[in-house]
């Protein structure tokens, strides 16, 4: 039972052009999401979160938008840079904060020069 | 700052045989987490400590694995006996508390079990 789902196993854009990662979840106690970024041999690394209570949170290049009729999330990475290459995990969890997070199957993002 | 520590690297056993994998969090982070990663999955949660309490271990397959965080600063994670399934990537992760949201993970250990 996938309760996070990110359908999109790669993705392949134009460095300076928008990237757009998508997730859905099914569990509607979710209430708290985050964004992880992970190079090869490198454990995840935060990116950014939002809280069921924001539709949008934005942090510099990267943005967040929540959806939660839809049950979808999107990340958004305007302008995308060869550095962002990399799996991008979505996360949630039914508290706020890191108790029990789900994580998505992964996005493999490549930026082309 | 030193970030989470992990070893070893890298293991490769005989099925059957038991091992142990370590992990060092960040200092002063109080919540320690075990993640599994199976190829081209997701993390997903094994076991979580607050301090040396085991908080959360709904998931971690007791029949085989073991995990413990005595002082709680280090933690062990032990597999015994392992089997073919068990080949994928441990993560341990830390972070200031459960509430913050942002853990810190390590960089892996992967195990391959012939």
């Amino acid at each position: 039972d996938q309760q996070v789902k990110q359908n999109s196993p790669s993705l392949s854009v134009q460095e300076g052009r928008i990237s757009i990662l998508n997730c859905d979840y099914t569990n509607s106690m979710f209430d708290y999401f985050l964004w992880y970024k992970k190079y090869p041999a490198e454990g995840p690394t935060f990116l950014i979160s939002i809280s069921s209570i924001k539709d949008k949170n934005e942090d510099g290049r990267f943005t967040v938008f929540l959806n939660k009729s839809a049950k979808h999330l999107s990340l958004h990475i305007v302008p995308s840079q060869p550095g962002d290459s990399a799996v991008y995990f979505c996360a949630a969890s039914d508290v706020q904060g890191a108790q029990k997070l789900v994580f998505g199957q992964g996005t493999r993002l490549t930026i082309n020069p | 700052e030193a970030g989470v520590v992990q070893s070893p690297r890298y293991k490769i056993i005989e099925k059957k045989q038991p091992v142990a994998f370590w992990c060092n969090p960040i200092s002063g982070h109080n919540t320690l987490y075990w993640y599994l990663q199976n190829l081209g999955q997701g993390p997903e949660l094994l076991i979580r400590y607050e301090n040396e309490e085991a908080v959360d271990d709904s998931q971690l397959p007791k029949d085989r694995f073991s995990a413990e965080r005595l002082k709680g600063v280090d933690s062990t994670l032990k597999i015994q006996p392992a089997e073919l399934g068990d080949s994928a990537v441990y993560l341990c992760a830390s972070s200031l508390g459960a509430v913050t949201g942002e853990l810190f993970f390590g960089e892996g250990s992967r195990l391959t079990v012939l």
